[in-house]
């Protein structure tokens, strides 16, 4: 079992639909991130939390330290969002990441 | 452009061959990272420097060989390749407190 779950694997949406991604975790950590990865390869991070919520544009990511969990919500869903959303666990002490292994999204227009 | 350049992007070589992937980064971070992405998109930590020390190594066969000449560079030195080598490699950097994490636009290792 992987230390950090993600669900679903896979979603798909038609544009203008309200998104969401969960995250759970069983590690101790001192942050939590949101990377996405587009079909090109490349990763961005797109929140680092360690509390709380953030948001930035049509993006908002929550954390929930004492449940750990957490939770990335697109709003206004638009295909340019199609994507793997990847939450990655910051490890206490060593700044290394753990893995979920992924959500694909595909928003249709 | 302030970023993690990693080069080569796309790598081919036969089983058996030794290859570096080398990496650069000039945002000033102190910790540098190898990450693996499998074939099942699955990523996992490699090895971790901060300041040219090796900090985690994880279980990775000991053909890979990380070096790091100054903390602007990490390079990923593999021997005797395998076919399971084949995967992409990311290379990755923090600052010390971790506020941020910059990620190079990986390398496509194909072994035959």
């Amino acid at each position: 079992k992987n230390e950090v779950e993600q669900s679903p694997q896979n979603l798909t949406a038609q544009e203008g639909e309200f998104i969401t991604i969960n995250c759970s975790y069983s590690v101790g950590i001192s942050a939590l991130h949101w990377l996405q990865q587009h079909p090109g390869g490349g990763i961005v991070s797109l929140f680092m939390l360690s509390s709380g919520k953030k948001k930035h544009g049509r993006l908002i990511a929550t954390i929930n330290i004492q449940e750990k969990h957490s939770s990335l919500h697109i709003t206004a869903s638009h295909p340019r969002d199609s994507a793997v959303y990847i939450c990655a666990a910051l490890n206490s002490g060593y700044s290394t990441l753990t893995f979920g292994k992924g959500t694909m999204l595909l928003v249709s227009p | 452009d302030t970023a993690v350049s990693q080069t080569p992007k796309y790598l081919v070589t036969q089983m058996g061959n030794d290859k570096s992937i080398k990496c650069e980064q000039n945002l000033g971070h102190d910790t540098m990272y190898w990450y693996k992405q499998d074939s099942k998109k699955f990523l996992k930590i490699m090895f971790s420097y901060n300041n040219k020390e090796l900090i985690i190594n994880e279980t990775v066969p000991n053909r890979f060989s990380p070096k790091s000449p100054d903390k602007a560079h990490l390079n990923l030195h593999i021997n005797s390749l395998e076919l399971g080598d084949s995967a992409v490699y990311f290379c990755a950097s923090s600052p010390r407190d971790s506020s941020s994490y910059t990620f190079g636009s990986g390398t496509r290792l194909t072994v035959v």
